[in-house]
């Protein structure tokens, strides 16, 4: 089993759609979540980061449910320059902190 | 401000031939450093990590090695390129010690041919 897992989509949404992806881990050392966002042939960037108590930035909504292991985001008003891979990352403790990403949520965002 | 700088952004190289891809940071002590690799349509799977000089993690058994000779540098090696080699390599690095967020090189296309 994948330590974090995503639907690969594509999510085919039009402008002005709200869309939600999910991810889950596994490894219950997990502390601390992110979301990043990948272009086509281009390094991934951070979105956002996770907390516990959930959190907004703009149009981008993401939550946290560590009893289900079970990350989300959810993006309002989708925008054609929204288009992109989604990566669900966590930061385990093991020994060091190191990163761990999911696959990817693909979004296609159409006019 | 720190920043990352990965070398060279595209690599054509024969199966069999070494490689050494170098990546180093700016603006910070003791990072976290990261090698990832990102198969054409795929996830970003963990290389190498590592917490501090001569300090590496190896993820997965490969036809790859790391090695940080300095505390900014970490370089990504092979002595013989195999054609499942290919890939988007990506360096990272990660502030030690926290849980935090990692910053991405521009990272590099490799093709073995």
């Amino acid at each position: 089993r994948k330590e974090v897992e995503q639907d690969p989509g594509p999510f085919n949404v039009p402008e002005g759609a709200t869309v939600a992806f999910n991810c889950t881990y596994s490894n219950s050392a997990s502390q601390s979540f992110f979301w990043y966002r990948q272009d086509c042939r281009k390094e991934p960037k951070l979105l956002m980061s996770v907390y516990s108590s959930g959190n907004e930035d703009g149009r981008f909504t993401a939550q946290l449910n560590r009893a289900s292991q079970y990350i989300s985001l959810l993006i309002r008003d989708s925008k054609l320059s929204d288009s992109a891979t989604y990566l669900c990352v966590v930061n385990v403790l093991d020994g060091s902190y190191k990163l761990i990403f999911g696959s990817g949520t693909r979004l296609l965002v159409r006019p | 401000s720190q920043t990352i700088h990965q070398w060279p952004a595209t690599l054509v190289q024969p199966v069999g031939s070494p490689l050494s891809l170098e990546c180093t940071v700016e603006g910070t002590s003791n990072p976290n450093l990261y090698w990832y690799r990102q198969a054409a349509g795929r996830g970003l799977q963990l290389l190498f990590y590592s917490i501090g000089i001569d300090q590496i993690s190896s993820e997965v058994p490969q036809n790859l090695s790391a090695s940080r000779p300095q505390d900014r540098q970490f370089i990504l090696s092979s002595k013989k390129l195999l054609l499942s080699d290919s890939g988007f390599y990506l360096c990272a690095w990660s502030v030690s010690e926290r849980n935090t967020e990692a910053f991405f090189g521009q990272g590099t296309r490799l093709t073995v041919v």
